[in-house]
């Protein structure tokens, strides 16, 4: 069974702070996939990244970097100088090879970024 | 590009009535996805169809719930009769199919629609 766990339920950031969003999965699955979401108040869900669970290179997107670590099966998603317009519910998400995008998701962690 | 767009955006319906939930895709896309969060919960998956073809219904809770694509275009998905337990957001996903000579391993990112907010009092 695959299971993704987003311990922070909440967060609240000062505006040029940098924070860190945690994700830890299990899977048995020796090729996964492993996805953040962000759904703003407007209430969509958009695609973040997409990291495949053979490639642990860290990535980044201009404010956003996520973390990849396999030894403790973590997907940490940073973002760095944050902003009021982060603010969001942001969901990390795992999905099994040849499952066509079947998404087990985590509870989310709502970020609250304050002026 | 239109995005994957549902309606309605909210619905408020007593207890013991029907409500239908539409989803409309991206053009194109063959892959479409129903899933549904309770409040404060996960996400959580409930079915795929490509095309017109329910690929995977394993999600889906009971037979109050019934999903159809007919022409593997837009989707509905209903719920009858409806109870206090199916309040939650529904969202509509579609992705593409890989093409050939894609890895079969090739998981498209799925584009997520606003969300039906349904509300069962």
């Amino acid at each position: 069974a695959q299971k993704v766990t987003q311990a922070q339920t909440e967060i609240s950031v000062v505006e040029k702070e940098d924070v860190t969003l945690d994700c830890v999965y299990e899977t048995r699955d020796t090729t996964y996939y492993l996805f953040w979401y962000k759904q703003p108040p407007s209430g969509e869900l958009v695609f973040l990244i997409r990291r495949n669970s053979f490639d642990e290179q860290n990535e980044i997107s201009g404010r956003y970097s996520w973390n990849f670590q396999k030894s403790t099966s973590s997907f940490n998603f940073t973002i760095t100088a944050s902003q009021v317009v982060d603010s969001a519910v942001y969901f990390c998400a795992l999905s099994g090879r040849g499952t066509a995008s079947k998404l087990t998701f985590g509870t989310g962690t709502r970020l609250q970024v304050t002026l | 590009e239109a995005g994957v767009t549902q309606f309605p955006s909210h619905s408020v319906i007593e207890k013991g009535q029907t409500v239908t939930l539409r989803c409309d895709p991206i053009s194109g896309h063959d892959n479409l996805y129903w899933y549904r969060r309770v409040m404060g919960k996960e996400i959580k998956f409930l079915l795929h169809f490509v095309k017109e073809s329910k690929q995977d219904e394993s999600g889906m809770p009971n037979n109050r719930f019934l999903a159809e694509r007919t022409g593997g275009t837009y989707s509905t998905l209903k719920v009858q009769p409806a109870e206090l337990e199916d309040s939650g957001v529904y969202f509509c996903a579609s992705s593409q199919v890989p093409g050939q000579g894609a890895s079969l391993s090739y998981n498209s990112p799925l584009h997520f629609g606003n969300g039906t907010r349904l509300t069962v009092t």
